[in-house]
């Protein structure tokens, strides 16, 4: 069984702080990563997401690999109150047909 | 705009009952997958097809099965539904070398 571990949270940041986000993996198989949002009693929407070859950022969110280390990161820079939601990490091997979700990470961001 | 609709938002269903849900995308996808997701638990990948009539077992299959007859629609069904397939139902669908899945908003069933 592949696991994804998050820490659940809640997480809280003053406003304008930037947010970090972890997350590991058990499957050193694992190719992509994804990081989704979810909003209380809404679905999952992706935000980011990184191959295995790199870094990526895009506006003011950041998606990290270390792969010696098995761990994922998103950092949200000028975090928001609209930041607030709980966000899930997944992961995929080499194809696209199965992703193995973590529990997600709460976050709150204090005005 | 990208769709993934679900029949009902809400469900309520006795022991024993058999219970279908449908999912239905407009995005002529090839990938389908159901969901379900439970506090402290995450999304657990139930079933997902790649193609019409073909299916294969996620993590936790045992109390489900379901069909896929036509593209766009990818159905689950409890064959008696039990408390402790009390949830939310989650469908998504992904293009074969898609990197994101689409979402629908989700059926929250409860068995009573």
């Amino acid at each position: 069984q592949k696991e994804v571990e998050q820490n659940s949270g809640p997480l809280s940041v003053p406003e304008g702080a930037i947010a970090s986000l972890n997350c590991t993996y058990s499957d050193r198989g694992s190719q992509s990563f994804f990081w989704y949002r979810q909003y209380s009693g809404k679905s999952p929407e992706l935000i980011m997401f990184i191959y295995s070859n790199g870094d990526k950022e895009d506006g003011r969110f950041t998606a990290q690999l270390n792969k010696a280390s098995q761990y994922v990161s998103l950092l949200i820079r000028d975090s928001q109150p609209s930041d607030s939601a709980t966000y899930l990490c997944a992961v995929n091997e080499d194809n696209f047909n199965k992703f193995y979700f973590g529990s997600g990470t709460k976050l709150n961001v204090k005005p | 705009d990208v769709k993934v609709t679900q029949s009902s938002r809400y469900l309520v269903k006795r022991t024993g009952e058999k219970v279908f849900l449908e999912c239905v995308q407009d995005m002529d996808h090839e990938n389908m997958f159901w969901y379900r997701q439970d506090p402290g638990l995450g999304l657990r990948l139930i079933y997902f097809s790649y193609d019409v009539k073909m299916k294969e077992k996620g993590d936790i299959p045992e109390g489900y099965s379901v069909s896929r007859e036509k593209k766009e629609r990818f159905s689950l069904i409890l064959e008696s539904a039990s408390t402790n397939q009390t949830s939310m139902y989650l469908c998504a669908s992904s293009s074969p070398r898609g990197y994101e899945q689409y979402f629908g908003p989700g059926t929250r069933l409860t068995v009573t």
